[in-house]
């Protein structure tokens, strides 16, 4: 079975603060994505990365960066938290196919920004 | 036209009914279609995804409509253990491009 965790179910920080969220996933995959998700908006894409060191700009990275120095791990980093970027974050992987790429999500971090 | 739009509900439906869902997508190069179901707080994962013939899994049965860019979902006998929220899901353009994820439909089976 694939396995995607993520390094804390919820997390409480202050506006200001440098946040790290972790994902780590066992099946070799190629693609790693970071997801927030809020009531009425959905899914929305933050970064993706489809090879070690690169990383790909989705809909809504301003505030956000990525790390990702290893093949299975992919770190969000939220530079300055502020209050708009509470939200549950979700982090998924998936293989690099010409096909169906079905991901698979982590757990998920719900995290508050006071 | 948002790029994957469905309908948010809820439908509240009795046990044993069926229930269908409809979503449509905007690029019509998207080559990878999904039904994923999300519980909640939970992480979404994988019902099944959607192939150009139409498959089954069960009581669920998923279609493809390229020429309409629509995508379907049909769950008979509903139980209660079906209540989630149903995403729809697409790629963004053909190959290895990020899924797109419709803000789901949410399903409340009834005893």
């Amino acid at each position: 079975d694939v396995k995607v965790t993520q390094s804390s179910r919820y997390l409480v920080k202050r506006t200001g603060e440098k946040v790290f969220l972790e994902c780590v996933q066992d099946m070799d995959h190629e693609n790693m994505f970071w997801y927030r998700q809020d009531p009425g908006l959905g899914l929305r894409l933050i970064y993706f990365s489809y090879d070690v060191k690169m990383k790909e700009k989705g809909d809504i990275p301003e505030g956000y960066s990525v790390s990702r120095e290893k093949k299975e791990r992919f770190s969000l980093i939220l530079e300055s938290a502020s209050t708009n970027q509470t939200s549950m974050y979700l982090c998924a992987s998936s293989f690099t196919t010409s096909g169906y790429n079905e991901q698979f999500f982590g757990p998920g971090t719900r995290l508050t920004v006071l | 036209r948002k790029e994957v739009e469905q309908d948010p509900g809820p439908f509240n439906v009795p046990e044993g009914a069926t229930v269908a869902f409809n979503c449509t997508y905007s690029n019509s190069a998207s080559q990878s279609f999904f039904w994923y179901r999300q519980d909640c707080r939970k992480e979404p994962k994988l019902l099944m995804s959607v192939y150009s013939s139409g498959n089954e899994d069960g009581r669920f049965t998923a279609q493809l409509n390229r020429a309409s860019q629509y995508i379907s979902l049909l769950i008979r006998d509903s139980k209660l253990s079906d209540s989630a929220t149903y995403l729809c899901v697409v790629n963004r353009d053909s190959g290895n491009t990020p899924l797109v994820f419709g803000k789901g439909t949410r399903l409340s089976v009834i005893a």
